[in-house]
């Protein structure tokens, strides 16, 4: 069974622009949570979404945004980019109570 | 004061050791604990599920978890240098949703 992807891997941006990342979770998979992964602040929970449902979003600014489609699949999008964003962003998705990571989309915002 | 507080380490132990790694907590609402393993430029990787309080044992892993005192442990014995890494813990009011991570404990297993 294949695992979760994210694309891409690696995204460089610079101050002001925006940027959406996309996550495939595993097949049958319904939820698929979000994370941001830094060295200062660790993995902070982004938000979570089941059925193409936001039911859980944690504590980010509105520049902040996802959705999910018919198939799962997910979105995550940042507007108006700033330095403190560049982090790696992690995607997992589930069907019990495991949570089965990707391997993250590493964004730099120059 | 992090709601999950997890001491950074490094972590440094020569191959064969028994490593323990530890998590305090604050929020008496957790339920679920986890432990994930993160290697360089990879995703976490789910190693030990609790439900409430007790142990459980896979293979060179225990997890143990102490609600009373609110603290969690993850005990590896036999350590290998393949098990260097990040270990990460997580935990959860209620389960599939929003997880809680500590800071992670990098550790370096020297052969």
């Amino acid at each position: 069974k294949a695992g979760v992807t994210q694309t891409p891997r690696y995204l460089i941006k610079t101050r002001g622009q925006q940027v959406t990342l996309s996550c495939s979770p595993i097949s049958g998979h319904r939820s698929v949570s979000w994370y941001q992964q830094t060295p200062g602040q660790g993995l902070q929970f982004l938000f979570e979404y089941f059925s193409e449902t936001q039911r859980n979003k944690g504590n980010f600014p509105g520049r902040f945004s996802g959705r999910q489609f018919s198939n799962s699949r997910s979105e995550m999008n940042v507007s108006t980019l700033e330095l403190g964003d560049s982090a790696l962003y992690l995607c997992a998705s589930s069907y019990s109570y495991e949570q089965f990571f990707g391997p993250g989309t590493r964004l730099t915002v120059l | 004061q992090k709601e999950v507080e997890q001491d950074p380490g490094p972590l440094s132990v020569p191959e064969g050791a028994i490593v323990s790694l530890n998590c305090t907590y604050s929020n008496s609402a957790f339920q679920y604990f986890m432990w994930y393993r993160q290697y360089s430029r990879k995703g976490p990787e789910l190693l030990m599920y609790t439900y409430s309080s007790g142990n459980k044992e896979d293979g060179r892993f225990t997890a143990q978890v102490d609600k009373s005192s609110k603290y969690i442990s993850l005990f590896i014995r036999d350590s290998q240098p393949s098990d260097s890494a990040t270990y990460l813990c997580a935990m959860s009011a209620e389960v599939r949703r929003a997880l809680t991570f500590g800071s992670g404990t990098r550790l370096q297993v020297q052969p």
